[in-house]
């Protein structure tokens, strides 16, 4: 089975700083990969797919990138409603696979 | 609009069984997978099953396997997991999501949730 490993688990940043998250395979995944933005008591948020691929209505300042075995999620300048728990996802093969998260805290 | 509601959670013996469903509107059904993804109380998300569009490809996670069964009914618009054999670490808030394509291409809508607690 393939595992995800986020980094880091938790991250202190300010209003306006640029943020970035990490996520390794432990196998090639291509570019089958996503990201999940989920506040307290909220459901996930989909944020990415294909790497890269921006969902509908999320704003421009995240983007993602990688493939094969190592991918990024950047927030390019975080505001007030960013900060929250983000999740890679691994979609390349059954069984799926979520990273740990990556807590972005003020 | 997208929508996903759950039902079915409940409180449950160690040892039973359970029947989670999800009643979607708002798109094709039938034209797309579709998965249950868990969060323990406090910890992260982890994917439990998901389900091809005509359920011709299905797959469990490994904590699952062999007590849970996922199924669809497209002419329902509704998803299921039968849950067996249930254990007190099932205990989770249990999402349904849609699949962005027809097989795996990624999650693009997310449910509420529906809450399992396994104790005696």
């Amino acid at each position: 089975d393939i595992q995800m490993t986020q980094s880091p688990s938790s991250l202190s940043a300010s209003l306006g700083d640029r943020v970035t998250i990490t996520c390794r395979a432990s196998q090639g995944i291509s570019n089958y990969l996503a990201w999940f933005q989920q506040k307290p008591g909220k459901a996930p948020k989909s944020l990415i797919y294909a790497a890269s691929t921006l969902q509908s209505g999320v704003p421009s300042r995240f983007s993602g990138s990688g493939s094969g075995t190592d991918f990024t999620l950047t927030i390019s300048s975080l505001q007030p409603d960013d900060f929250a728990t983000y999740y890679c996802q691994q979609y390349h093969t059954y069984p799926l696979a979520f990273g740990g998260g990556t807590k972005v805290e003020i | 609009e997208v929508q996903l509601v759950e039902s079915g959670g409940d409180l449950v013996q160690p040892g039973g069984s359970l029947r989670l469903s999800c009643a979607a509107s708002g798109f094709t059904f039938s034209g797309h997978g579709m998965h249950w993804v868990r969060q323990f109380p406090g910890k992260g998300l982890e994917w439990v099953s998901g389900i091809h569009w005509n359920s011709g490809k299905i797959g469990y996670a490994d904590s699952v396997k062999g007590r849970f069964t996922i199924s669809r009914d497209n002419a329902k618009n509704s998803l299921y997991l039968q849950m067996n054999s249930l254990r007190p670490e099932d205990t989770a808030l249990y999402y349904c999501a849609k699949d962005i394509g027809p097989r795996v291409a990624g999650i693009d809508y997310w449910g509420q949730g529906t809450l399992v607690t396994v104790s005696s």
